[in-house]
């Protein structure tokens, strides 16, 4: 099984909601990645969490906050988000932190209006 | 500052062509080097991947070659096939990065 989960697909939500993407992967990986994507750009590396611990934060505003519950699992919950944070969230993991393969999901559309 | 980049924004090939995407890095730390494939809505899908030791890795159509004075890789996708169309990514690292810096894609139409 080398399938990375995200749900939801697709979210609207205003700019006062509070809300949660989830995301979950059974392959043993110990590495698991929260990026976002604007149209006809490249992958934005959000955060880095290795063995359920955070390990990157790239300077995201605290409007984004991640979970690593388990080895399994990764949130990522937002609260009073901005219309220029509507984007794609995809959600990756690797056997470990580093250069190893990446899987992806399919990524959780996100329009904040 | 870009690392990574991916001058063509887009390529169309003749189904059964070679189809060729370029990949410039600027940081000579880089050592490890991935490809990845993306269908509209859907996440990237790992390709091909190759190590600085090496200079090509061949996986079926798809062959990646790596020029390290140039600071260059390829992806040849030989013979290309309409499936074949989406944008495909190409991203490096290196030990300690703890991260793979990516370009900003070409997107590749095969026609038929």
């Amino acid at each position: 099984d080398t399938e990375v989960t995200q749900t939801p697909k697709h979210l609207v939500m205003g700019m006062t909601n509070k809300k949660s993407l989830k995301c979950e992967q059974h392959m043993g990986h110990r590495a698991m990645y929260w990026y976002k994507q604007k149209a006809k750009k490249p992958p934005e590396l959000m955060f880095v969490y290795s063995y359920e611990k955070l390990s990157i934060n790239e300077s995201v505003p605290s409007r984004f906050s991640p979970e690593c519950p388990n080895s399994s699992l990764l949130n990522l919950h937002l609260h009073a988000l901005q219309p220029e944070d509507s984007a794609l969230y995809l959600c990756a993991s690797s056997q470990f932190r580093g250069y190893y393969e990446q899987y992806f999901g399919p990524g959780t559309r996100l329009t904040v209006t | 500052d870009q690392q990574v980049k991916q001058n063509s924004p887009s390529l169309s090939v003749q189904e059964g062509r070679i189809s060729i995407l370029n990949c410039d890095y600027t940081n000579s730390m880089f050592d490890y080097f991935l490809w990845y494939k993306k269908y509209p809505a859907e996440g990237p899908t790992f390709l091909i991947s190759i190590s600085s030791i090496k200079d090509k890795n061949e996986d079926g159509r798809f062959t990646v070659f790596l020029n390290k004075s140039a600071k260059h890789l390829s992806l040849h996708i030989v013979p290309s096939q309409p499936g074949d169309s989406a944008v495909y990514f190409c991203a490096a690292s290196a030990p300690n990065f703890n991260k793979f810096y990516f370009g900003s894609g070409t997107k590749l139409n095969v026609k038929p």
